[in-house]
């Protein structure tokens, strides 16, 4: 049974900062890995997608990494600002079934 | 309007009481889906549609009912619900019902019972 987890829980930094989160995943059959973000009380934005067969993905200020063989993706934000206080979700899809399994989110607080 | 929409983006309840919670996706889509989120707990699927057919039903109580009349647009109708149940609703959409598919998500509904 896939299961996915986000380290930290909760992380605040002073603005500018640059910074990782961190996502892993038991079961390595992923088809693609999903990075979202989550305003307060609010629906998910998409952020980047990775396939199984991809290693990176890269917008903006936002690289995201895959590891499928050790089980873990990496969310990079450079120079971060206020406006990137969130909750940042990570999401795979396995290879069999329709399912999409969450991770529990890491909350991010970036202070001016 | 644009995107995926779902009203009412609250709603407060009685455990007789029955309601029902809408969800409308403009992007032509295929694939409709209805997700649980409660307070510190990972996303939970609870049912998928492809084409107006339910595909997935993910163990949920029946005491949630869903409708999907067309591909448009997805319908989460509640009865007797119990405080447990509190929690934000979230509607998404795809192309197709397929891996690769990005998911598409609404504002959610945000649902208390009492």
């Amino acid at each position: 049974k896939q299961e996915v987890t986000q380290i930290p829980a909760a992380l605040s930094v002073p603005e500018g900062e640059n910074l990782v989160l961190n996502c892993s995943f038991t079961d390595s059959a992923i088809y693609n890995l999903q990075w979202f973000r989550q305003d307060p009380g609010k629906g998910l934005t998409s952020l980047l997608l990775i396939q199984s067969s991809q290693r990176e993905q890269t917008s903006g200020r936002l690289n995201a990494s895959l590891d499928k063989s050790s089980g873990r993706s990496t969310l990079y934000i450079a120079a971060s600002q206020p406006g990137d206080s969130a909750t940042y979700l990570c999401a795979v899809r396995n290879t069999g079934g329709f399912k999409t399994i969450f991770g529990a989110g890491t909350r991010l607080f970036v202070k001016a | 309007e644009t995107g995926v929409t779902q009203t009412p983006r609250h709603l407060v309840m009685g455990m007789t009481n029955k309601k029902s919670l809408k969800c409308e996706q403009h992007l032509g889509h295929n694939a409709m889906y209805w997700y649980k989120q409660s307070a510190k707990k990972p996303l939970e699927l609870m049912f998928v549609y492809s084409l107006e057919e339910r595909v997935e039903n993910n163990s949920v109580p029946s005491r949630f009912s869903p409708e999907c009349p067309n591909s448009s647009h997805l319908f989460l109708h509640l009865h007797t619900l119990q405080p447990e149940d509190s929690a934000l609703y979230l509607c998404a959409s795809s192309q197709k019902l397929a891996r690769d598919n990005e998911q598409f998500f609404g504002p959610g509904t945000r649902l208390t019972v009492l």
